[in-house]
């Protein structure tokens, strides 16, 4: 059965970095876009970044782009997500989604798989 | 701030019929998703492209999408569906989600 299982999380210091870890089992993972979601405490969901199955093209929310790098490791079956300069908005549970299609980025297609969230509190 | 525009909270009574909306600009144009997530969990897809159900998903849940509002419709509400329902739609390669709607079975 497919698996996600984020790590990496913890309390770091603001404008630090941190760097997360999907592991990701049961299905082809070099055929999946992976996405990242978070949600603060309290607060709903927020789209983060997504990458493409080779890794060749990344996406990135506004409210993270020249902070954060979304990367993957396809022998080994890992996603990344590289945090710089951390600000204290960015507190939030982070989790690694899989869409339900291989090989593509559409706006038909839904979040069939999620892992259970890494979480990331980011206080001096 | 969202570009989906959701209720903050919706009750019902059990048994009765729970109607969460999701609104947007021109959302006509695009599929809706609406994904359950109850406490201290991950969130779930209970509806896909504005009216599927995937596998497992009990029938009394249903979608709609019309003009710029999308509809979750739970019929029959069970104390189990008490939960925080997002609706999530695409905005080019972007997942766009509502700001969450908090449904008490009361």
């Amino acid at each position: 059965q497919v698996q996600l299982v984020e790590s990496g999380g913890g309390v770091v210091q603001p404008g630090k970095s941190l760097r997360l870890s999907c592991s990701a089992s049961g299905f082809i993972f070099s055929y999946y876009y992976m996405h990242w979601v978070r949600q603060a405490p309290g607060e709903g969901l927020e789209w983060v970044a997504v990458i493409s199955y080779d890794g060749s093209d990344t996406y990135y929310a506004e409210s993270v782009k020249g902070r954060f790098t979304v990367s993957r490791d396809n022998s080994r079956n890992l996603l990344y997500l590289q945090m710089s300069s951390l600000r204290t908005e960015d507190t939030a549970v982070y989790y690694c989604a899989r869409v339900s299609r291989s090989h593509y980025l559409s706006s038909d297609d839904y979040f069939d798989h999620w892992g259970q969230g890494t979480l990331v509190t980011v206080s001096s | 701030s969202h570009d989906l525009t959701q209720p903050p909270s919706v009750s019902v009574s059990p048994g009765q019929t729970a109607t969460i909306t999701c609104s947007g600009d021109k959302l006509w144009d695009k599929y809706a998703f609406w994904y359950q997530q109850r406490p201290g969990q991950s969130p779930v897809v209970v509806i896909y492209q504005d009216t599927k159900r995937p596998s497992g998903i009990p029938e009394r849940f249903s979608g709609s999408n019309s003009g710029n509002t999308a509809t979750l419709t739970i019929s029959g509400t069970q104390a189990m569906d008490e939960a925080d329902y997002y609706c999530q739609a695409w905005d080019s390669n972007t997942a766009v989600f509502g700001g969450g709607t908090k449904l008490t079975v009361l």
